[in-house]
C-alpha cells in the first residue's frame, strides 16, 4: 500500500480564492481525520470521519470549512473563500477500527494564504 | 486541543548517546503512542504502548509508561544523525480522538 496520499503538497493562493485539498486514505481503514498544524496551535483536529461518516466536526474554525468523503477511498477539504489565516500544512490520516495500531498520516499540504 | 505535555521541549545531544524523551497527561487512557515528525513531512507512528504494560522495546526504543503518575518516557538508545526529528505523545481515551502533545525536538549533532 502506498500510504495515505494527499494533493497537493503545496499550495499558494490568494486571500478569498477557494482551497481543497484532497486525500486517500489506506484501504481497509475506517476512520479519516483531517489535521491543520502549525507552530502557534500544534496539532488541531479539523473533522473525523467513520466508514465515510462525519463523526465530529467541531474542530472545523468556521463556515469557511466544510470536508466531504463521498466513499471510502476519498475525501475532500474545502476553504472558501481563503484567509491568511488559515497558512498551516494540513494532515490526513487514516487508523483502522481502533487506533490501537496507531494513525497513519500523510505527507501534508502545506496552504499558503496570501 | 493538546493536553499532553512532553518534556523537553528541545534536545540537542551527540550522535551515539541516549535521548529520553518524557509525556505527561492528564485523565486515564486506553493506549499511549508516540511519532516521529521529519522537518516537512508527516508524522509516523512509532510505538503504541497499552494501559496495563509498563514497558514496551522496539528496535533501539524503549517506551515506559507510569499509569499512576500518568507519565510516560520514550528511550533511543545509541541515537543516529538520522533520529533528528520531533516527538509526539498522543493519549487514546477510548473514543475516536488522540490528545497530542506539543513535541519534543530532538537534535543529533554528528
Amino acid at each position: 500500500d502506498a500510504g495515505v496520499i494527499q494533493s497537493p503538497r503545496h499550495e499558494v493562493t490568494e486571500m478569498g480564492q477557494e482551497v481543497t485539498l484532497r486525500c486517500k486514505p489506506i484501504s481497509g481503514h475506517n476512520s479519516l481525520f483531517w489535521y491543520r498544524q502549525t507552530m502557534m496551535r500544534g496539532l488541531e483536529l479539523l473533522i473525523y470521519f467513520n466508514n465515510n461518516v462525519p463523526i465530529d466536526d467541531s474542530g472545523m474554525p468556521e463556515d469557511r470549512f466544510s470536508a466531504k468523503m463521498p466513499n471510502a477511498s476519498f475525501s475532500t477539504l474545502k476553504i472558501q473563500p481563503s484567509e491568511p489565516r488559515d497558512s498551516a500544512v494540513y494532515f490526513c490520516a487514516s487508523s483502522g477500527d481502533r487506533s490501537d495500531y496507531g494513525y497513519t498520516f500523510g505527507s501534508g499540504t502545506r496552504l499558503t494564504v496570501v | 486541543s493538546q493536553q499532553g505535555e512532553e518534556d523537553p521541549q528541545a534536545l540537542s545531544i551527540q550522535e551515539g548517546e541516549n535521548a529520553t524523551m518524557n509525556c505527561s497527561y492528564k485523565t486515564s487512557i486506553n493506549n499511549l503512542q508516540w511519532y516521529r515528525q521529519n522537518s516537512g513531512r508527516g508524522l509516523v507512528h512509532l510505538i503504541l504502548i497499552r494501559s496495563n504494560e509498563r514497558e514496551k522495546h522496539s528496535g533501539r526504543l524503549r517506551v515506559t509508561l507510569d499509569t499512576s503518575k500518568k507519565s510516560s518516557s520514550l528511550l533511543i538508545t545509541a541515537s543516529r544523525a538520522a533520529d533528528t526529528a520531533s516527538y509526539f505523545c498522543a493519549t487514546d481515551r477510548g473514543n475516536y480522538q488522540l490528545i497530542w502533545g506539543a513535541g519534543t525536538k530532538l537534535i543529533i549533532k554528528p
